[in-house]
């Protein structure tokens, strides 16, 4: 089955800087790379997603990049704000009927 | 629309007891999908049902079982409880017509067995 590994576990950064977390999968059939973002005590949300068909992809401060050859996909966010400061989960499908594999996550912490 | 309610949100277990979780989806959603989330371990994705059909399963024990109703709401049941077990679990629902579409996720059940 599929595997997905992340980095780091946790990220401390000042706000403004930015901040990158990288995810590797396993299966090369997957085709779909959502990134979800829990804050503390609340639900995990979608924030952006990719399918293989692109390479990188934007929404304002954040962006995700892909490469399929060595199978991994990168989350970015610049200019980081506290409100930042959560719990992000990257996580691979092959679509169709299969079902997402998430990364173990990456705490990211912005002071002010 | 509403969004994806689980019942109870929090619960008190002792081990080898059994336990029967609920998760209402949003309406017009067919898939749910059900995960178990503790430190460290991110979400460990349990199964999937769609339209009362189990369709995908992970690596968890047989204790952990789940149905799907005609109106989609879903329940999870884990028997035989052991002190592991405790975890935020947590469902989310899609209109499931493929693995693109986005998950929306409950609050989550807080099970703790002690």
């Amino acid at each position: 089955g599929e595997n997905v590994e992340q980095h780091p576990s946790t990220l401390s950064v000042q706000e403004g800087d930015s901040a990158v977390i990288k995810c590797t999968y396993s299966d090369s059939a997957s085709n779909y790379f959502p990134w979800y973002k829990q804050e503390l005590g609340k639900r995990p949300q979608l924030i952006i997603d990719i399918r293989s068909n692109v390479g990188e992809k934007k929404d304002q401060r954040i962006a995700v990049t892909l490469n399929k050859t060595a199978k991994h996909f990168s989350l970015h966010i610049t200019e980081t704000q506290p409100e930042d400061s959560a719990v992000y989960f990257c996580a691979a499908s092959r679509g169709g009927y299969s079902t997402l594999t998430f990364g173990k996550g990456t705490m990211l912490l912005v002071s002010p | 629309k509403a969004g994806v309610t689980q019942t109870p949100r929090y619960l008190i277990k002792t081990r080898g007891q059994q336990v029967t979780l609920s998760c209402s989806p949003i309406s017009g959603h067919r898939s749910v999908s059900w995960y178990q989330q503790t430190p460290g371990q991110g979400l460990q994705f349990l199964f999937e049902y769609f339209s009362e059909t189990q369709r995908n399963k992970g690596n968890f024990p047989g204790r952990f079982s789940g149905r799907q109703f005609s109106n989609s709401r879903s329940e999870m049941n884990v028997s035989t409880l052991e002190l592991g077990d405790s975890a935020l679990y947590l469902c989310a629902s899609s209109s499931g017509g493929d693995g693109y579409n986005e998950q929306f996720f409950g609050p989550g059940t807080r099970l703790t067995v002690l």
